[in-house]
């Protein structure tokens, strides 16, 4: 129940083209649903999160569409730029328990 | 740079020995996190600080595993008795109490047991 499932593992996208990473978990005790991006060599960093009371967030290219009764989060990254090959994780958190998806490795072709 | 700051970054080890790694959080953050990431692998919980008392550590967290907070400020995590599954990169996180689901990672300390 802890556990959180992340698709595709790796992705590879044109430049300009729609990347799209999907995330699942169990535990409906998590109420926050953040974003990470983590560059070769760098810690994770915040890139946007949404609770569940909304079912979309917006933030600049970067959209999270979420389905509470699916228990499903998704990423949308529009007009992919090469800038973005980075690791994208998934998280899920409930008071101090943050737990994250195995990673999503996207390449974006120039 | 007001960042989380690790130290150091790389740590190249023999099996058997001990190492300790320290995170400086952002100042005014009262909670601090250590993560450990393998290959492939999203970060996994170690233990939790809220300012200096350590609340939460995780089952991943073996006898061989200390960390500490003194004063609320810096902390540092030992392991003793190195061994080969230990190597991973290790994370340290801050946030502040309220709103605390926002992490902000360091760049870790990668740590490699030969």
């Amino acid at each position: 129940q802890q556990q959180v499932k992340q698709s595709p593992q790796s992705l590879i996208v044109q430049k300009g083209g729609i990347s799209i990473i999907n995330c699942a978990y169990e535990n409906t005790a998590f109420d926050y649903f953040p974003w990470y991006q983590q560059f070769p060599g760098k810690g994770p960093a915040l890139l946007i999160a949404i609770r569940p009371d909304v079912s979309e967030k917006k933030e600049g290219r970067f959209t999270i569409s979420f389905n509470k009764s699916a228990k499903q989060f998704s990423l949308h990254i529009m007009d992919s730029q090469p800038g973005d090959s980075a690791t994208y994780f998934c998280a899920a958190n409930y008071g101090q328990n943050f737990v994250f998806g195995p990673g999503t490795r996207l390449s974006v072709l120039p | 740079d007001t960042g989380v700051s690790q130290d150091p970054r790389h740590k190249i080890t023999k099996r058997g020995q001990n190492v300790t790694f320290r995170c400086d959080p952002i100042s005014e953050h009262n909670r601090l996190y250590w993560y450990r990431q393998t290959l492939g692998q999203g970060p996994e919980f170690l233990t939790y600080f809220q300012n200096e008392a350590q609340l939460e550590k995780s089952r991943l967290l073996s006898d061989r595993f200390s960390a500490e907070r003194p004063k609320g400020s810096f902390s540092t995590l030992e392991i003793q008795r190195t061994e080969q599954g230990d190597s991973a990169m290790y994370l340290c996180a801050s946030s502040f109490s309220t709103g605390g689901e926002k992490l902000f990672f360091g760049s870790g300390t990668q740590l490699s047991v030969l």
